[in-house]
């Protein structure tokens, strides 16, 4: 099974700030990953996918770097609505989530 | 609209048996293939099973000989059939639907989810 480990587990940071989550594979997953949002009491929601293609709707400051196994999830400026949960997903050998990291307020 | 709306949840024994339903809207629940995933209270997500859309299926290995999933291709409907449920398994369920594309895809739709404790 492919393992997915998300660094930091936890991030304390600001309104504008530019924020950056780090989600590694215990083997290569090429590109086949996906990032997700969680807000507390909702589903997740997809916002990139193919490891750096934004899903419909989703703002322009979320961006998604990396292949194999060190990927990233970028929010170019922080805003109020994007304190939340992110995971990561590797879908290159069936599905595997990471651990989350949670963005919040500093 | 697409929409995916869970059903079935509840408080169970151990050992028991519970059956989730998924009803699809929007599109067919044959297009895509649909997923379970699950969420332990507090923690992160667990994908648990899968249909394509060819009827084959697979399992999490921590579900595997447990768990059943199928479908209603009339009702447009997915099962998940829980059997010999245990206390790790307490948790949010959601249906989930794959996105189109070749190979594996991640979920574009999920539902709103349903509860499972598994508890004496």
């Amino acid at each position: 099974d492919i393992q997915m480990t998300q660094s930091p587990s936890t991030l304390s940071a600001s309104v504008g700030d530019r924020v950056t989550i780090t989600c590694r594979a215990s083997q290569s997953v090429s590109s086949w990953l996906a990032w997700y949002q969680q807000k507390p009491g909702k589903a997740p929601k997809l916002l990139i996918y193919d490891a750096s293609n934004l899903e419909s709707g989703v703002p322009s400051r979320f961006s998604g770097s990396g292949s194999g196994t060190e990927l990233t999830l970028t929010i170019s400026s922080l805003q109020p609505d994007d304190f939340a949960t992110y995971y990561c997903q590797q879908y290159n050998t069936y599905w595997t989530f990471g651990q989350g990291t949670k963005v919040e307020i500093k | 609209e697409v929409q995916l709306v869970e059903s079935g949840g509840g408080l169970v024994q151990p050992g028991g048996s519970l059956r989730l339903s998924c009803e699809a809207s929007g599109f067919a629940a044959t297009i895509n293939y649909m997923s379970w995933v699950r969420q332990a209270p507090g923690k992160g997500l667990e994908w648990v099973s899968v249909i394509y859309t060819g009827g084959g299926t697979h399992y999490a290995d921590s579900v595997r000989g447990r768990f059943t999933v199928s479908r209603d291709i009339f009702k447009n409907t997915v099962f998940l059939q829980m059997d010999s449920l245990r206390a790790e398994d307490t948790a949010l369920y959601y249906c989930v639907r794959g996105a189109r594309g070749p190979g594996l895809r991640p979920f574009d739709i999920w539902g709103q989810g349903t509860v499972v404790t598994v508890s004496s």
